[in-house]
């Protein structure tokens, strides 16, 4: 049973529009949440987080919106730019839980058209 | 150089050989893990090292051992994997074991005949 789920597997933006990236999670105890971005070839890189005592968190293009009483976060990208072309996951943890216990969702590819 | 390196980037493998994937990280972080990425799956975690103790075993099959000689430096011991062992394997490595921020590898993708 899938803890943090993406479900939408793609998504295509035009360049300079707005990308919306949806997480879900069922676990009620997680409290901080990530974004990190993979190229192909590459590893997943850290893009933004947001802990539980927030519900947005911004950093230049990107922000993170978290709402916990829907079990849902979302991150936008604004504007959206070809090189924002990738994977996209979310993850969630439990704040110091030993052995970094996070738990990913299954990744949104996003592909911005110039 | 990367954070962290890994090698080699891609393995093929038959069932009955021995091979094993390396890692190292440059960043002084104290805790480094094993992931793994099946095909249309999620990263699912296999190990964690804490100051070259291993902390966590994801009810990982014998046939993967890790071994962690010192904070720097992971591999993972490959033998008699079968090919559903296919997949990306990746390294990750964090400041400590609490630090839910991981800097990951590029990756070995590897292939069992």
């Amino acid at each position: 049973d899938q803890q943090v789920k993406q479900n939408s597997p793609s998504l295509s933006v035009q360049e300079g529009r707005i990308s919306i990236l949806n997480c879900d999670y069922t676990n009620s105890m997680f409290d901080y949440f990530l974004w990190y971005k993979k190229y192909p070839a590459e590893g997943p890189t850290f893009l933004i987080s947001i802990s539980s005592i927030k519900d947005k968190n911004e950093d230049g293009r990107f922000t993170v919106f978290l709402n916990k009483s829907a079990k849902h976060l979302s991150l936008h990208i604004v504007p959206s730019q070809p090189g924002d072309s990738a994977v996209y996951f979310c993850a969630a943890s439990i704040i110091g839980a030993a052995g970094n216990k996070l738990t990913f969702g299954g990744g949104t590819r996003v592909l911005v058209k110039p | 150089e990367t954070g962290v390196t890994q090698t080699p980037r891609h393995l093929v493998m038959g069932m009955t050989n021995k091979k094993s994937l390396k890692c190292e990280q440059h960043l002084g972080h104290n805790a480094m893990y094993w992931y793994k990425q099946s095909a249309k799956k999620p990263l699912e975690l296999m190990f964690v090292y804490n100051f070259k103790e291993q902390t966590e075993n994801n009810s990982v099959p014998s046939r993967f051992s890790p071994e962690c000689p010192n904070s720097s430096h992971l591999f993972l011991h490959l033998h008699t994997l079968q090919p559903e062992d296919s997949a990306l394997y990746l390294c990750a490595s964090s400041q400590t074991e609490t630090n839910e921020k991981l800097f990951f590898g590029s990756g070995t993708q590897l292939s069992v005949l």
